[in-house]
């Protein structure tokens, strides 16, 4: 089936530190990417997303590329502000109308 | 707009209560979802409707029964719920045949079961 692994572990950095929080997926077909944020007391936000090997999704200067020949979809960041501190999903979708997610990562950026 | 509402914000009910979630959506979507997300964990889907029938039934306790009364709205009608099931619910929606079916997510609603 369909599966999504990040990267374990929350991830503490410093204010305009590079972010880069690790995403690999295991799928038959073709599956579109997905990041999702979740502020603290707060739903899931789409950040950004791909559609097809090689697209670029990019949001609020976050970006990931999908990556066939890795089965990546890496999300990253060039400098983190701390009201980027929040809950980091990546998911993918098959069309069967299932998301499957990874676990997430709890993201702290310190001022 | 990419807006999904959820009422009300929190809910704390006793395990001989009942209760009802609400789910609003009007970007002409004719998917949408129930979640429930634990503490520092991904959601798990619990029902999905397409074109108000209910498509997907992950094989959730027969105490939360889902209603879906139009093409906006969804429900999720809670009765004799028990402490475990308190959670954050999540509403999502997604247009039917989009490219990659992406989900929007509502606020959720926090329940506290007593």
């Amino acid at each position: 089936g369909n599966s999504v692994t990040q990267m374990e572990g929350p991830v503490t950095l410093s204010e305009e530190a590079f972010l880069t929080i690790n995403c690999t997926y295991t799928a038959t077909g073709y599956p579109s990417l997905f990041w999702y944020v979740q502020y603290p007391g707060e739903g899931l936000q789409l950040l950004l997303k791909a559609t097809k090997a090689d697209d670029k999704g990019s949001n609020k200067g976050f970006e990931a590329t999908y990556r066939k020949e890795t089965t990546s979809f890496h999300l990253e960041k060039g400098s983190v502000q701390v009201s980027d501190s929040a809950v980091y999903f990546c998911a993918l979708s098959d069309g069967n109308n299932r998301l499957a997610f990874g676990k997430g990562n709890q993201v702290v950026v310190i001022p | 707009d990419t807006e999904v509402t959820q009422t009300p914000k929190h809910l704390v009910m006793g395990m001989t209560n009942k209760k009802s979630l609400k789910c609003e959506q009007h970007m002409g979507h004719r998917a949408m979802y129930w979640y429930k997300q634990k503490a520092k964990k991904p959601p798990e889907l619990m029902f999905v409707y397409s074109y108000e029938k209910l498509s997907i039934n992950e094989s959730v306790p027969s105490r939360f029964s889902p209603e879906c009364p139009n093409s906006s709205l969804l429900n999720l009608h809670l009765h004799a719920l028990q402490p475990e099931d308190s959670a954050l619910y999540l509403c999502a929606s997604s247009q039917v045949g989009d490219q990659g079916e992406t989900q929007y997510f509502g606020p959720g609603t926090r329940l506290l079961v007593l």
